[in-house]
């Protein structure tokens, strides 16, 4: 299994402004993933993050408004950037852990206003 | 789009089992099945997953029909802390992300 983290938890943005979540692991893991989940609705995955590699954005999501890095196998951020109140969601992370399964972090409530 | 399709709520008494259905009629030869479950305000929770046997966990089982058209996640004894989304989800391979859809809200109920 793994453990994840997140920062922070929860936090209140006015429009305009940048946001950077945090995500750590306890342990080494070569993919992270992040995901967003809108007000009342399912998960839908941002982008995919390797280490050492530039992350893969899904289609509706760009590097520009939503820039990840991933400087080592534990940590990875994620920035919303020029915030506007259709951002405001839940952000997680996942990791991939062992054969089969993925872990998820706790997320961030993220209210811009 | 997600590749299956289950109900969208579902009710349980407490201390009874819970049969969450779940269909994946295109799923492929490679695709497992997967179970997670989101209760209020946290991450999603590994349940399960299987390919083509039933199996049992300290959580739950997964009962997969014999041309893996369809699966069913069994609590077997409810409780109220199970109140949750629950998501079935099917994947090929190591890595790929998981597509989440809308799920089955099951509330467990006193």
């Amino acid at each position: 299994s793994a453990v994840i983290s997140q920062k922070p938890s929860r936090d209140i943005c006015q429009r305009g402004t940048s946001l950077t979540i945090q995500c750590q692991v306890d342990s080494q893991v070569t993919m992270m993933f992040w995901y967003r989940q809108q007000p009342g609705q399912s998960l839908t995955l941002i982008a995919t993050a390797n280490q050492g590699s530039e992350a893969t954005y899904e289609s509706g999501f760009v590097i520009d408004k939503f820039p990840i890095s991933r400087p080592n196998l534990t940590f990875s951020t994620l920035t919303v950037s020029n915030m506007s109140p259709e951002d405001s969601s839940i952000y997680l992370c996942s990791v991939e852990a062992g054969a089969h399964e993925q872990y998820f972090g706790p997320g961030t409530r993220l209210t811009v206003t | 789009d997600a590749k299956t399709t289950q109900p969208p709520s579902m009710d349980c008494a407490e201390g009874r089992a819970a049969n969450l259905p779940c269909n994946h009629s295109t799923i492929s030869g490679n695709e497992y099945v997967y179970w997670y479950r989101q209760i209020h305000s946290q991450g999603p929770q590994y349940i399960i997953h299987g390919l083509k046997n039933n199996e049992t966990n300290e959580m739950a089982s997964l009962i997969i029909t014999e041309d893996r058209k369809s699966s069913t996640l069994i609590l077997p004894h409810a409780t109220l802390r199970d109140t949750a989304v629950y998501y079935c989800i099917v994947r090929s391979s190591y890595g790929q992300n998981f597509v989440f859809g809308p799920g089955t809200r099951l509330s467990v109920l006193p």
